[in-house]
This record gives structure tokens, sequence and C-alpha cells, in this order.
């Protein structure tokens, strides 16, 4: 295990259901992500807090909610979604905002399928 | 167009063999280029980190180069095993800390 912890590992939802997805970290990382990697593309940024503050948005729907309610818990709430948005959801973590020589820390990811 | 391609999309080797992965960027100013693993089911993991002066690296059965000129970068792994299956990822990062991520090279060592 990385230290970083998803839950659940596989999710399958309807179009008009309501889940949320988890990440904890207890690396005492400062700063946390979410990214959405499809099929043979790059990984997306989602998201990004900073000591549970947003401080990026990278144009995402409003069907998927973020809540950092403290530095080592991450959610990601989803409704209403679209089989497009079928995917495996990352969680990662770094010691500061951007960490460039620490790096990130990935979860092993939430893998969603939209029916 | 992505400012991180990576070749070949995929690769099959027989075990032992050696193999060579590429990535070519556009990002700049360059800060740093990460190579990633990623098993099935797993999260990416780091493999080596590279900035503009090194030229080398090693990690193991791996070793990366960086040539800061041409803006490449290539992943070689040598005597491969079974477990080197997985998807290897390319990542680099400009001055400004954005990182651009490549769309992996996926290689599968068959016995």
């Amino acid at each position: 295990e990385t230290g970083v912890t998803q839950t659940p590992r596989h999710l399958v939802m309807g179009m008009t259901n309501k889940k949320s997805l988890k990440c904890e970290q207890h690396l005492g990382h400062n700063a946390m992500y979410w990214y959405k990697q499809s099929a043979k593309k790059p990984l997306e940024l989602m998201f990004v807090y900073s000591l549970e503050e947003r401080v990026e948005n990278n144009s995402v729907p409003s069907r998927f909610s973020p809540e950092c309610p403290n530095s080592s818990h991450l959610f990601l709430h989803l409704h209403t979604l679209q089989p497009e948005d079928s995917a495996l959801y990352l969680c990662a973590s770094s010691l500061y905002l951007r960490d460039r020589a620490g790096g990130y820390t990935f979860g092993s990811g939430t893998r969603l399928t939209v029916v | 167009k992505n400012q991180v391609e990576q070749s070949p999309q995929s690769l099959i080797i027989l075990e032992g063999k050696n193999c060579t992965l590429q990535c070519n960027y556009t990002v700049s100013p360059f800060s740093n280029l990460r190579w990633y693993k990623q098993d099935t089911g797993r999260g990416p993991v780091s493999l080596t980190i590279m900035t503009f002066s090194e030229n080398t690296k090693s990690n193991g059965r791996y070793t990366a180069t960086l040539d800061a000129d041409t803006k490449q970068s290539s992943l070689h792994i040598t005597a491969s095993q079974l477990s080197d299956s997985a998807s290897y990822i390319c990542v680099v990062r400009g001055n400004n800390n954005d990182m651009r991520f490549g769309a992996g090279t996926r290689l599968t060592v068959k016995p």
C-alpha cells in the first residue's frame, strides 16, 4: 500500500444514483488531488485541495462534487452521471501543493462503471 | 495535441528481453520529468525523477535517460520479468508547476 487509501475499489452505479468516493491519507501531506483516468488517455486533473481549501477546479461538470473535510480525507460525490464518466478515479496527495521534488503518492483508484 | 507523447502505445516482449520506451515532450520551460509504473488495478508509482541537468538515472533494472535539448526521454528495462507487465507513464512538470501526463505505454512481458 502506498499510504493513500481509496474506497470503494469498484463501483457500478445507475445514471440516477448518488454515490461517493472516499480517499484517505495519513502521510501528513497537505495537498490532495482527484484525477480521472480513461483508457488510452492521459490522466486528467479534476480538483486540487491545499490545506482543505479547493484551489483548482478544472472545468469539471457539476455532477462531480468534491469535499475535503480535513487534510487527511477527500471525497468525490457523484450524482446523475453519464456512461462516459466511466473511468478509473485516482486520488493523490503530496507534502506541499504541486510538490516538485517529492512528487505525488497515488491511491489504487476506484473503478467506476456507469450503466 | 498532448504536450507529452509516448511510444509505443503498447509493447509485448518475452521474459528476459530488454526494451525501451520513449517519451517526447513540448513542455517549456522544463522543471522535471518522472516515469511512473502503474500495475493493473493500482495507482501509478514513481520510478525515477530527472531534472534538467541529469542525463541518465538508474533504479535497479530501470534506466531513464533525458535529452533536454531534443526534449526526449527514454526508459530502458533490462532483463524483463513478468512483474514488469504494467503501464509506464511519463509525466513532465514545467516551471509553472503545471504537470502534463503522457497516455502511457502498456508493456506485456510473456513467459
